[in-house]
């Protein structure tokens, strides 16, 4: 089957901009995960859906950052008013089942969007 | 909060065994996971360790030993493309901020 795809690969806006990031899980599971990753470090959380809902969004830097999820399926990561320091590689990975149960601890990552702000 | 730490870098050579280590601070603990990651690539899933002891999957092992906040991956029989870098990743049982904190990684080289 289908693993978790994104789009855009790649990303190069101008400071100030507005991006957004999609993300289509596999097709049934029910946990969503965003993270970013700079280069030589490993990912960071940002965002975590359980369904339609936000279960966790503490990880999001700040106010310029914001996902949605409406369906429980796609979601879209949105970064308002970009900086520099946003240049990354986003992350998004999927997995059967919520991380408190037997099904959630095995996370599907999708090939990732690379931001750039130039 | 939770903190991990790893080597940055381990280099071995083909057919040898390696074993990255991994350390954790952590306010709650579900388990700990492996994911490795090739240059370019997304990480995928190896191994999950969420009681004491060792998990063998084919060439790889991890083990956990939750007493002393330490676990590692065991790589048997290297091969080239083994050459990756090496995350290990612990899942809190506190919902806010610590689903899933990843270490920085190891860089494993595999020389021929």
């Amino acid at each position: 089957g289908a693993g978790v795809s994104q789009t855009p690969s790649n990303k190069v806006t101008e400071k100030g901009k507005y991006v957004e990031l999609r993300c289509d899980p596999i097709s049934g599971h029910t946990a969503l995960y965003w993270y970013r990753q700079s280069l030589g470090q490993g990912p960071e959380f940002l965002i975590y859906f359980q369904g339609t809902g936000a279960a966790d969004d503490s990880g999001l830097p700040n106010d310029r950052f914001f996902a949605v999820r409406p369906e429980g399926s796609v979601s879209t990561l949105k970064i308002q008013r970009t900086e520099r320091g946003d240049s990354a590689v986003y992350l998004c990975a999927s997995s059967l089942g919520a991380p408190g149960g037997p099904l959630g601890y095995e996370q599907f990552f999708g090939p990732g969007t690379r931001l750039t702000v130039l | 909060g939770q903190s991990l730490e790893q080597p940055s870098e381990v280099t071995a050579v083909e057919g040898a065994i390696v074993q990255i280590n991994c350390t954790y601070q952590t306010s709650g603990f579900y388990g700990l996971s492996w994911y490795q990651q090739h240059d370019g690539g997304a990480p995928t899933f190896l191994s999950y360790n969420a009681l004491d002891g060792l998990e063998e999957t084919g060439r790889f092992s991890s083990f956990l030993s939750r007493s002393d906040s330490y676990g590692y991956l065991l790589l048997q029989e290297l091969q080239m493309k083994d050459s990756a870098s090496y995350f290990c990743a612990v899942r809190g049982t506190d919902n806010y901020g610590q689903n899933f904190v990843f270490g920085p990684g190891t860089r494993l080289s595999v020389l021929p």
